[in-house]
C-alpha cells in the first residue's frame, strides 16, 4: 500500500521568505505525485503534478516541485511567498490507475 | 467549463438516519472519487467508480456505498449515521483516473446530531 509523509504539520513565515515543503511516499512502482492547495474555504485545487519527464515541475501561483526518485521524496519550493499563499497544501501519490493517498498536509500561515 | 458539482452544500442529520450526497463531475470526465475529510484524519479515500462500475474501494465499513450513473453522475450513501460521520465529503472527477489527476468539487458538509 502507497503512503505519503508531509514533515510539517504547520509552517509560519514572513511574507518573501523562500518556502520548502517537505513530502516523501513510499512505493516502490512508477508513480504519479500531485500537489494540491486548499485556502481557507475553498475547495482543493491542483497546484502541480509529475507523471513523467523533467523531475523538475513548475506549477501554478509560481510554485515548483523536484521529484527525487532515489530519495522518493516530491518536495514542494516556492522562492517569495505571500500573504496570500496561507492555505493548507497536501501531497497525494497514485500509480497507474489505483487511487490517491494523501499526506496529512501541511498548514501554511504567512504574516504580512 | 463547469467544475465539479455536490448538493447539497450543508446537511445537518440526526444520529441513525440515513443521508445521500450528489456529486456531478466535469463533462467528459468518467472517474468520479469520494473522500472524507477530518481534521484529525485528513483525506481519507471513500471509493472510486469509472464508467458505472466501483474501481476502488477503501477502508470504510458497508454502511458507506455509492454508485454511478451513465452520465457519470455519482451518488454516495450513508447508512444509520454516527456522529463519527461527521465530515466535509468531497468528490473528485477526472477523465480516466491515474496521471490524469483530479478536480475537487467544494465538498458537502454534514453534521451528524
Amino acid at each position: 500500500a502507497q503512503s505519503v509523509s508531509q514533515h510539517n504539520h504547520h509552517v509560519i513565515l514572513s511574507e518573501a521568505a523562500s518556502l520548502e515543503l517537505g513530502c516523501n511516499y513510499s512505493y516502490g512502482g512508477t508513480v504519479n505525485l500531485f500537489w494540491y492547495v486548499q485556502y481557507p474555504g475553498q475547495h482543493l485545487q491542483l497546484l502541480l503534478k509529475y507523471f513523467s519527464g523533467d523531475p523538475l515541475v513548475k506549477g501554478i501561483k509560481g510554485f515548483e516541485a523536484e521529484f527525487i526518485k532515489s530519495k522518493f521524496s516530491f518536495n514542494l519550493r516556492k522562492p517569495s511567498v505571500q500573504w496570500s499563499d496561507t492555505a493548507e497544501y497536501f501531497c497525494a501519490v497514485n500509480s497507474g490507475y489505483s487511487t490517491l493517498t494523501f499526506g496529512k498536509g501541511t498548514m501554511l500561515l504567512v504574516s504580512p | 467549463k463547469a467544475g465539479v458539482t455536490q448538493t447539497p452544500r450543508y446537511l445537518i442529520k440526526t444520529r441513525g438516519q440515513q443521508v445521500t450526497l450528489s456529486c456531478s463531475p466535469i463533462s467528459g470526465h468518467r472517474s468520479v472519487s469520494w473522500y472524507q475529510q477530518t481534521p484529525g484524519q485528513g483525506l481519507q479515500f471513500l471509493f472510486e467508480y469509472f464508467s458505472e462500475t466501483q474501481r476502488n474501494k477503501g477502508n470504510f465499513p458497508g454502511r458507506f456505498s455509492g454508485r454511478q450513473f451513465s452520465n457519470s453522475r455519482s451518488e454516495m450513501n450513508v447508512s444509520t449515521l454516527e456522529l463519527g460521520d461527521s465530515a466535509l465529503y468531497l468528490c473528485a472527477s477526472s477523465l480516466e483516473g491515474g496521471k490524469y489527476g483530479y478536480t475537487f468539487g467544494s465538498g458537502t458538509r454534514l453534521t451528524v446530531v
